[in-house]
């Protein structure tokens, strides 16, 4: 499968703990997204990558949030300190910068904090 | 905010045509409309994008008006596995390097029934 990958699938974590999610973007792809999409709602923009440079972050993204993109290649989303308030799916998109810049996204991440 | 206004939810009966409205008033030169689905628990799937003339892939047809206010995406011949939520989203094509993050709106829940 070529598509873009997340892991784990599922995360349940007790209140306080860091939780840290990866995502693998098609090979290709230069652009990477993450989303937060809470129960009922339509996902919301976090942050974004070019490359290894992140250059957009959304104010949703507090200080308890940090995104890498190390060598341009994969991602990894940390949160830490969680809150019940984190319960989301996390969503990675990518995107090749060129053509039709169209977004791919991954399954998610589903957090659950206690 | 999104810049999309869709019908909360609609029916279809399968093997029908699905189609699924899209308003978008306030719609620039250069945005296109783009078209993802969700289903349940699943990350989003790209459909269709467009950006005044109609649009055909293996997945669906995307119609705009003359005037670009607003388009259609049809599903011509509905199966219980399209039952998702439907997402409309205008968008700037661009390879600069700010503004390119996807603003989703609630979307329309599409129900195939049989």
């Amino acid at each position: 499968d070529t598509g873009v990958s997340q892991d784990p699938r599922h995360k349940i974590t007790k209140r306080g703990q860091n939780v840290t999610f990866r995502c693998d973007p098609i090979s290709e792809h230069n652009r990477l997204y993450w989303y937060r999409q809470t129960l009922g709602q339509g996902p919301e923009f976090l942050t974004y990558f070019q490359n290894e440079a992140q250059l957009e972050k959304s104010r949703l993204l507090s200080d308890r949030f940090s995104a890498e993109r190390p060598k341009g290649s994969f991602s990894t989303l940390e949160i830490q300190r969680t809150e019940q308030g984190d319960s989301a799916m996390y969503l990675c998109a990518s995107s090749l910068a060129q053509g039709t810049d169209t977004q791919y996204f991954g399954p998610g991440t589903r957090l659950t904090v206690l | 905010d999104a810049k999309t206004t869709q019908p909360p939810s609609m029916d279809c009966a399968e093997g029908r045509a699905a189609n699924l409205p899209c308003n978008h008033s306030t719609i620039s030169g250069n945005e296109y409309v783009y078209w993802y689905r969700q289903i349940h628990s699943q990350g989003p799937q790209y459909i269709i994008h467009g950006l005044k003339n109609n649009e055909t892939n293996e997945m669906a047809s995307l119609i705009i008006t003359e005037d670009r206010k607003s388009s259609t995406l049809i599903l011509p011949h509905a199966t219980l596995r399209d039952t998702a939520v439907y997402y409309c989203i205008v968008r700037v094509h661009s390879a600069r390097e700010y503004g390119n993050k996807l603003v989703f709106g609630a979307g329309t829940i599409l129900r195939v029934k049989s």
